[in-house]
């Protein structure tokens, strides 16, 4: 079992819809939970970190994280053709500065 | 700011051949550099951490005398694929971390390399 399951896509959405990506992840030590997104042939750019369980909110984006279902979610609102990029989850037992496991990332495509 | 750079973006070699990838922190010194490695719809896996001036640590099963890391200065991590072959075809990605409590770690835009 892979530490950090993450569905592949590919999501296509149309133009303002709501996207929810989701990763499960199976080491109860994660304390640190990380949404980047990858534009092709490009390295992952940080969007969102949460520390532990809880929402975070900045813009369009909310991350949530439940712990005790191990599992994490990226919503983003009103979504735009400019969201298109493959975004990956990403874990990390001691800091976002530390060792990070990643999913495999989920390839978004919004569509006009 | 928090800009880091890879050099080269893309590049072929022979098989047999070593190739040198450059990772820099351009605006900032980064304490802690990472190296992943990504394979076509695979996630990124961590191959190394180098801190500045000590040898680099090694993921479980990645071969230390094949990827050779080295952390010269605070703004500098070089890796060295060594007699590359097809098989180390793959994109390879580098980030850089300032070593700041919560600090987060900026990625490079990557290298593809090639082996033919």
């Amino acid at each position: 079992q892979k530490e950090v399951e993450q569905d592949p896509g590919p999501l296509s959405v149309p133009e303002g819809a709501i996207v929810s990506l989701n990763c499960t992840y199976s080491n109860s030590a994660f304390q640190y939970f990380m949404w980047y997104r990858q534009y092709s042939r490009k390295g992952p750019e940080l969007l969102m970190y949460t520390y532990s369980s809880g929402n975070k909110e900045d813009g369009r984006f909310t991350a949530q994280v439940d712990k005790s279902s191990k599992y994490i979610s990226l919503f983003i609102r009103d979504s735009q053709p400019s969201d298109s990029a493959t975004y990956l989850c990403a874990m990390s037992v001691t800091g976002t500065a530390s060792k990070l496991t990643f999913g495999t990332g989920t390839r978004l495509q919004v569509t006009l | 700011g928090a800009v880091v750079s890879q050099h080269p973006s893309w590049v072929i070699c022979k098989s047999g051949t070593s190739v040198k990838i450059e990772c820099r922190s351009l605006d900032f010194q980064a304490t802690t550099m990472f190296w992943y490695r990504q394979f076509p719809k695979k996630s990124l896996m961590l191959m190394a951490t180098s801190n500045e001036g000590s040898k680099a640590t090694y993921e479980q099963g990645v071969e230390k005398d094949k990827f050779l890391i080295n952390h010269a200065s605070l703004t500098l991590s070089t890796l060295t694929v060594t007699s590359a072959h097809p098989e180390d075809s793959s994109f390879y990605i580098c980030s850089a971390s300032p070593g700041l409590a919560d600090n987060e770690q900026f990625f490079g835009p990557g290298t593809r390399l090639t082996v033919l």
